[in-house]
């Protein structure tokens, strides 16, 4: 079974500048999370999909991120405009809603920006 | 509101050594625990987790963790340290609430294995 996949790995960028990235999760999983992970610090969620729908993104700072899952596969976070403290981890992690809180969220390999 | 303390942003242990890595959590509700582990430069990966019933749950790699409801604990151990268990450790909570499956995590401990 294949696992989540995210690209790019790394990415650099100057800020201001706009990025984008990408993940796929494992086939049939309805919930997608993207998480933001700061060096040092543990992953903090910054939206979660069910499907193609929201259904939580009380941490994502809307005014510059933004995230889709149009189809309920695959999704895009994208920073625009990027600002230095956006340098983080971003995670992608996907699960198949069993209910209750249970759920074993499987992760991809991340994304690594650094803003200049 | 759910939350994660981790005691010790590093520790070192000598290889064949008692691995004893500490998580307290703070639950409005039954939570749900969890342990993460992270290698350099990978996602993390699901050792074991805790819903309901027993509290000693066993995971992968030899790992075992106790859920002490009196003590607000989930600490996480290992009986013999291997030199391959070097990485970043993550404990995590979430909600018994359905539909509800965020995770909150800890801000992790590195573990060093001394040969």
């Amino acid at each position: 079974e294949a696992g989540v996949a995210q690209s790019p790995r790394y990415k650099i960028i100057e800020k201001r500048q706009s990025v984008a990235f990408w993940c796929n999760p494992i086939s049939g999983h309805a919930t997608l999370y993207w998480y933001q992970q700061i060096l040092g610090q543990g992953p903090k969620l910054l939206i979660q999909f069910q499907n193609n729908g929201v259904v939580d993104d009380s941490q994502l700072p809307k005014d510059r991120f933004s995230a889709e899952r149009l189809k309920g596969v695959d999704s895009t976070l994208k920073i625009q405009p990027a600002k230095l403290e956006d340098s983080a981890v971003y995670l992608c992690a996907s699960s198949q809603p069993q209910g209750g809180g249970t759920d074993t969220q499987y992760f991809g390999p991340g994304t690594r920006l650094t803003v200049l | 509101a759910q939350s994660v303390t981790q005691l010790g942003s590093h520790v070192s242990v000598s290889e064949g050594a008692l691995v004893l890595l500490r998580c307290n959590y703070s639950s409005s509700v039954p939570p749900y625990l969890f342990w993460y582990v992270q290698y350099p430069n990978q996602g993390l990966q699901l050792l074991l987790k805790y819903t309901t019933g027993a509290t000693l749950v066993k995971g992968i790699n030899g790992f075992e963790a106790e859920f002490k409801k009196s003590e607000t604990s989930f600490h996480l151990t290992k009986p013999s340290a291997h030199m391959s268990d070097a990485a970043e450790y993550f404990c995590a909570v979430s909600l018994s609430n359905f539909g509800n499956e965020k995770l909150t995590f800890g801000t992790g401990t590195r573990l060093t294995i001394i040969p």
